[in-house]
């Protein structure tokens, strides 16, 4: 079965860090561009960062720059999101989506459940 | 970025009807745009993408159009588990952007 799991998430201390972690199965990890979508209590879906197969070049939104960096095993087939000075703002369910299409029709079409990030004194 | 807008915000409903959901785009996006379905603590699904290719196993009764700044997703005839969110999102550009989503609640 092709399917992404997330983990790591937790409640952590404005200005803290936390590291997410999203394993990937049933498909050939390496071949695929990566994504992280948050999606805050009640709200709707934020894109946050993509990475491309190789680790060699990644986008970040502004409201992350700076402060979130992510990266990728493809030996582990595992997908990482490590999050830095994080803000009460940043509290959300990270979800990690694959990316699919061709000839820039990309779309995000294996999505997982998401953790749960919250910041929090 | 591309600022994306759904109407209506939230819908009701009943089994049987037939439901649109309209997404507009601040800028062209020609075709680059994806719908997606997503249940209360739930892992968004993939419904359309190019505007108007069905994902595979997703039903029939879903059908999506438009192109430029303009889209418009179609529920032919609502189904019990088609009670969802609904987003538009577009992968013209980065930051890739979605609408804010629009609620179909049981009438």
């Amino acid at each position: 079965e092709v399917q992404v799991v997330e983990s790591g998430g937790g409640l952590v201390q404005p200005g803290g860090s936390l590291r997410l972690s999203c394993a990937a199965s049933g498909f050939t990890f390496s071949n695929y561009w990566m994504h992280w979508v948050r999606q805050a209590p009640g709200k709707g879906l934020v894109w946050v960062t993509r990475i491309n197969t190789d680790g060699s070049s990644t986008s970040y939104a502004d409201s992350v720059k700076g402060r979130f960096t992510i990266s990728r095993d493809n030996a582990k087939d595992t997908l990482y999101l490590q999050m830095n000075s994080l803000r009460a703002e940043d509290t959300a369910v990270y979800h990690c989506a694959r990316q699919s299409g061709d000839y820039y029709y990309y779309n995000m079409d294996v999505w997982g459940k998401g953790t749960t990030v919250t910041v929090s004194s | 970025d591309i600022q994306m807008t759904q109407s209506p915000s939230s819908l009701s409903a009943s089994v049987g009807d037939r439901v649109t959901i309209t997404c507009r785009a601040s800028q062209s996006i020609t075709t680059y745009l994806n719908w997606y379905q997503q249940k209360p603590g739930k892992a968004p699904k993939l419904l359309i993408y190019i505007a108007s290719n069905l994902q595979s196993g997703v039903p029939s009764r879903f059908s999506g159009s438009g192109s430029g700044t303009d889209f418009t997703l179609t529920i032919s005839s609502l189904q019990p588990e088609d009670f969802a969110t609904y987003y538009c999102q577009q992968s013209y550009t980065t930051p890739w952007t979605f609408g804010q989503g629009t609620k179909v609640e049981i009438k």
